[in-house]
């Protein structure tokens, strides 16, 4: 079975640039959330989404957005880069209630320049 | 909103074992997470255990939960090279969002 799988897993962006992150989640699970991973630190919660639905959305700026399509797939979207969007950015996923907790994908190395 | 605290880095000989301890504070957490993270990869959930558990066994991990004092411990029996990492506890109700904590740098010694 093929895991969370994350598109690209690395790329380097210039000051203003916009960029957008993709994110397949394991065969099944309907629900996607992100996280952001800035170097030494633990990640932090960026969006979640159920069914094509935003259930959450942590206290990030409006720069950042996000979607889900029908199969469940997920983009994340970061306009107007600034230096300290370089991080890990992680996409994790769950089955319906994540009682089994949440699946992490190996995450795009965004680095802003 | 909920913090969720650890120390940051732990030194243990090969073969001993190991105790990474985490701290949080939202008591609605219904599920605590331990989580591993290797160099340049993303996060491997190791073992969960709910909220309304004491204790969890998995293989050579056990996770400890004290309600009371919001404690959360993971033992790790007979530590190998290959624990060293990067050990994250996190926190928070089924089907919502994660609380992370910064993260205990576990180095395993020869």
């Amino acid at each position: 079975d093929a895991g969370v799988t994350q598109s690209p897993t690395h790329l380097i962006k210039t000051r203003g640039q916009q960029v957008t992150l993709r994110c397949s989640p394991i065969s099944g699970h309907k629900s996607v959330s992100w996280y952001q991973q800035v170097l030494g630190q633990g990640p932090q919660f960026i969006f979640q989404y159920y069914e094509k639905e935003e259930r959450g959305r942590g206290n990030f700026p409006d720069r950042f957005s996000a979607r889900q399509f029908p199969n469940y797939s997920s983009e994340l979207n970061v306009n107007a880069l600034l230096l300290g969007d370089s991080a890990l950015y992680l996409c994790a996923s769950s089955s319906d209630r994540g009682l089994d907790g949440y699946t992490f994908g190996s995450g795009t190395r965004l680095t802003v320049v | 909103g909920e913090d969720v605290e650890q120390s940051l880095f732990l030194s243990v000989r090969e073969g001993d074992s190991s105790v990474i301890n985490c701290t949080y504070t939202d008591s609605s957490s219904t599920y605590l997470y331990w989580y591993k993270q290797e160099p340049g990869a993303g996060l491997q959930l190791l073992t969960y255990i709910f909220s309304n558990m004491d204790m969890k066994q998995d293989q050579r991990l056990t996770v400890l939960l004290n309600k009371k004092d919001k404690h959360l411990s993971l033992r790790i029996a007979d530590t190998q090279t290959g624990d060293s990492a990067i050990y994250f506890c996190a926190g928070g109700a089924a089907g919502n969002k994660l609380t992370f904590g910064g993260g205990t740098r576990v180095l395993v010694k020869p």
